[in-house]
């Protein structure tokens, strides 16, 4: 059963670092791709960039690009997203999601995670 | 980027009802990389059509996608109770992958 498991919610003040994780099993970890999804409060689906773990080639959205870091550890099948500063405008709901299809063009995700809720307050 | 543009924004019907949705592309979206996704509240999305009009696993054949070019169109033809949610679409034909901002469908 392919599964996508999210690290837990997190709270942290603006300025703070984070690292997200997301943890693929029960298919062959290098061979998709996977991608990050933004959801703010209330707000629909953002596509924000995807790698692929076999050799972390990266595809960042220009909205997201320089503002966050996407990367991968195929040893442990583990796909991360990880801010150096945050924001309260980065609170948000992120999924990872497996990648299929055209990932050229950003790909269509077919199993996702059950989500890690960001909250940033001081 | 190309942008998608989903209507109506709020759809209410009743159950039996047929829902049509909509999602227009700001240019051509290449080939057939068009997909569709329900999110329930609370819950993770999920790819209910991919490639158009192919259904991902598992989804009842009650749902069906069609379009090209710049117009797409998911439709319901008979609305169970389960169905009542948020569609998203989104193209994948062209980086970024974008999506639509959404589609309500409430219970009339």
């Amino acid at each position: 059963e392919v599964q996508l498991v999210q690290s837990g919610a997190e709270v942290k003040k603006p300025g703070e670092s984070l690292k997200i994780s997301c943890k693929g099993s029960g298919y062959t970890f290098t061979s998709y791709w996977i991608g990050w999804v933004r959801q703010m409060p209330g707000k629909g689906l953002e596509w924000m960039g995807i790698i692929y773990p076999s050799d972390s080639d990266t595809r960042y959205s220009p909205s997201f690009q320089g503002q966050v870091t996407i990367s991968a550890d195929k040893s442990i099948t583990t796909a991360y997203l990880q801010w150096s500063s945050l924001k309260a405008s980065d609170t948000a709901m992120y999924y990872c999601a497996r990648g299929r299809g055209y990932c050229s063009g950003g790909c269509y995700f077919d199993y996702w995670g059950q989500g890690t809720l960001v909250t940033v307050s001081s | 980027e190309i942008v998608l543009t989903q209507s109506p924004g709020t759809l209410s019907l009743s159950p039996g009802e047929r829902a049509t949705l909509s999602c227009r592309a700001s240019q051509s979206v290449s080939y057939t990389y068009l997909a569709w996704y329900q999110q329930k509240a609370g819950q993770a999305p999920r790819l209910l059509i991919y490639g158009v009009s192919s259904r991902a696993t598992g989804i009842p054949d009650r749902f069906s996608g069609s379009g090209s070019g710049t117009d797409f169109t998911l439709t319901i033809s008979r609305l169970e109770p389960e169905d009542f949610a948020v569609y998203y679409c989104q193209q994948y034909g062209s980086s970024p992958g974008a999506f639509g901002q959404g589609t309500k469908l409430e219970i009339k």
